[in-house]
């Protein structure tokens, strides 16, 4: 099956810095690929859609300049956390939609655990 | 009320029982129905599609009954790998590719 990769898969950082995320579909193009953020024992919660070429669309409450997304190819998005402070500790999931077939089809990156001191 | 309510569980069940889980959705325009596992500290696994008919692999059963918005996921002869949390996932309606994700149910298989 498809695969999506996600680097780094463990950060810890300073409160302040920023920290940049990557998501990567290996095997195909992805033309839309979505950022998740999960808080221990809650569920997936959707941050943003990020369409190649274009602006992402944030969901409500999620701060689009605090979270920078950047989908500059059909294979790579990026997430920034820009100053991050101890609550953006969490675990961050990328997922991919292929440009064609099963549109119902979405894969997952192994996610990348984020722990700001 | 909540987009896709699940019970969080735990369920706590012998190796070989059976064991139903239950999700709820208040968008009646959805479109498309999904089952998702997730381990500890991994991401979410596609376990199965749902389908008004009702689909069947192996030792998992899924079904939705449209008319009361409830999608159901049974598991049969239940192993220890079978431990994980169940995530019930709804896709919108439309073109809109966004899904809705459960709170997950935690099962836990005991020997």
């Amino acid at each position: 099956g498809a695969v999506v990769s996600q680097h780094p898969s463990r950060v810890i950082c300073k409160s302040g810095t920023s920290v940049k995320i990557e998501c990567r579909s290996l095997d195909f193009q992805a033309t839309t690929m979505f950022w998740y953020r999960q808080f221990p024992k809650k569920s997936l919660m959707l941050m943003a859609t990020s369409n190649e070429g274009s602006k992402a669309t944030y969901e409500q409450g999620v701060e689009k300049d605090k979270f920078l997304i950047n989908h500059a190819s059909l294979t790579l998005s990026t997430l920034t956390v820009t100053s991050a402070h101890p609550e953006d500790s969490s675990f961050y999931i990328c997922s991919a939609y292929p440009g064609t077939g099963n549109t119902d089809t979405q894969y997952f990156g192994p996610g990348t655990r984020l722990t700001v001191l | 009320r909540k987009e896709v309510e699940q019970d969080p569980g735990p369920f706590n069940v012998p190796e070989g029982a059976t064991v139903a889980f239950n999700c709820t959705y208040s968008n009646s325009a959805s479109q498309s129905f999904f089952w998702y596992r997730q381990d500890c500290r991994k991401e979410p696994k596609l376990l199965m599609s749902v389908y008004s008919s009702g689909n069947e692999d192996g030792r998992f059963t899924a079904q939705l009954n449209r008319a009361s918005q409830y999608i159901s996921l049974l598991i049969r002869d239940s192993k220890l790998s079978d431990s994980a949390t169940y995530l019930c996932v709804v896709k919108g309606d439309g073109n809109n590719r966004k899904l809705i994700w459960g709170l997950g149910t935690s099962l836990a298989v005991n020997p």
